[in-house]
């Protein structure tokens, strides 16, 4: 069976400073990853996905995420954080098939000025 | 890109009535619609799987008499929250695919509802 273990329940930035949200999952076979953002109230936007491709993915808002097997990890970073990114991540891999995601249990990103 | 539509965003009903949620896919074919359940703060906790033509595979611990899905067709998916109880009151949120899955618009969101039973 496929999972995500989400390392952090939440974690604390300044504005302009690094943000690191871990990830790692448990696969039987070459997973599909994704990073998901949900705001308050709202359903979940697709920052990124991986799917056997380059290891090193870049998506929306300057997100990027890097796939490292050896590591069984794919760790969300910005290199500089918004009050805008404020929010709920959800690290999620999918099954065989690509029948259904398997979240994890969520990282609340909180910013500050 | 892929856009879900869910309807309505917020519904507050009273005890032992029915609630209709609807989800559209706008621009691709959903071959494949998603129902969550998400208690705040908290992860979201897969509640069906529906094909379209088929009917739905329920998770383990989910009632399928109370919670009624219907996708007759590949850009619309419903579930109907039958006899609705205050415990039945959580977000919920849907998510499509299309058959070309992760390689394709991958799976996409409605923005939830919020159901309150009072």
């Amino acid at each position: 069976a496929q999972s995500v273990t989400q390392l952090d329940s939440h974690v604390s930035v300044s504005e302009g400073t690094p943000v690191l949200l871990r990830c790692n999952y448990s696969s039987s076979y070459s997973p599909s990853l994704f990073w998901y953002v949900q705001h308050p109230n709202k359903g979940l936007q697709l920052l990124l996905k991986y799917t056997s491709a380059a290891t090193l993915v870049k998506g929306i808002n300057g997100f990027e995420a890097e796939f490292k097997k050896s590591e069984t990890s794919f760790h969300l970073t910005k290199p500089s954080a918004h009050m805008s990114d404020a929010a709920e991540y959800f690290c999620v891999v999918s099954n065989t098939g690509f029948q259904k995601l398997v979240f994890g249990t969520g990282t609340r990103l909180l910013v500050s000025p | 890109g892929a856009v879900v539509s869910q309807h309505p965003s917020r519904v507050i009903c009273k005890s032992g009535t029915s609630v209709k949620i609807e989800c559209r896919s706008l621009d691709f074919q959903a071959t494949t619609m998603f129902w969550y359940r998400q208690f705040p703060k908290q992860s979201l906790m897969l509640m069906a799987t529906s094909n379209e033509g088929s009917k739905a595979t329920y998770e383990q611990g989910v009632e399928k008499d109370k919670f009624l899905i219907n996708h007759a067709s590949l850009t619309l998916s419903t579930l109907t929250v039958t006899s609705a109880h205050p415990e039945d009151s959580s977000f919920y949120i849907c998510s499509a695919r299309d058959r070309l899955g992760a390689w394709g618009h991958g799976y996409t969101f409605g923005s939830g509802t919020r159901l309150t039973v009072v």
